[in-house]
């Protein structure tokens, strides 16, 4: 089974400053795609950003995005200007082209508290 | 698009009784669908794949005689935790995958918080 690491259970930022969330994994694939998930308060988990893992070019989306370094198999989660809506749970998942198990595994989170 | 919707939202039932958490693909056909186990401030755990038609794969160490999947329409599967017991508590997310979508991308329901006293 794949395995997905996150390493830093808590974290905080100061609103609008920018802080990186550390997400590494283990593979023997080649193709595969790496997510983070962010769940606040209400539970509901929110895609944030995708990368395809045959792709060089790190995803972008608005104020977030990947450090995605595949030699060292890490992906990192940077949010630039931090705001409050930003505190939630952050999970760092993958997913397998061609894993037999066809499913996803989650990191085991980081709780982000943005600080006013 | 892609809407998951989950029902109930909250549940409580006591201990030895049974409850049923349904997980519906509002605007998509949901070929497969998973269930995920989260206790507080954990992460998610896969309990259970289930296709529809099929008889749900089961992750190792999830009881199936525990927790049955039926997943008998492309938009609905439900889990049923049958005779349940105050570690069945916790919090139950479903999570859907589109049939002519991409393979790694799954919607979430917005998850159903079981109590069981």
């Amino acid at each position: 089974a794949q395995t997905v690491t996150q390493s830093q259970p808590e974290m905080s930022v100061q609103e609008a400053e920018t802080v990186t969330l550390s997400c590494t994994y283990d593979t023997s694939e080649s193709d595969y795609y790496l997510f983070w998930y962010k769940q606040p308060p209400s539970r509901q988990m929110i895609l944030v950003i995708r990368q395809e893992a045959y792709k060089q070019q790190n995803a972008t989306e608005n104020r977030f995005s990947v450090n995605f370094q595949k030699a060292a198999k890490s992906f990192s989660l940077k949010i630039s200007d931090s705001q409050l809506g930003d505190a939630a749970m952050y999970f760092c998942a993958y997913y397998g082209e061609w894993d037999t198990g066809n499913q996803f595994y989650f990191g085991t989170g980081t709780s982000l508290t943005v600080i006013p | 698009g892609a809407v998951v919707s989950q029902h109930p939202s909250r549940v409580i039932c006591k201990s030895g009784t049974s409850v049923k958490i349904e997980c519906r693909s509002l605007d998509f056909q949901a070929t497969t669908m998973f269930w995920y186990r989260q206790f507080p401030k954990k992460s998610l755990m896969l309990m259970a794949t289930s296709n529809e038609g099929s008889k749900a794969t089961y992750e190792q160490g999830v009881e199936k005689d525990k927790f049955l999947i039926n997943h008998a329409s492309l938009t609905l599967s439900t889990l049923t935790v049958t005779s349940a017991h105050p570690e069945d508590s916790s919090f139950y997310i479903c999570s859907a995958r589109n049939g002519t979508g991409f393979l790694h991308e799954q919607y979430f329901g917005p998850g159903t918080r079981l109590t069981v006293t």
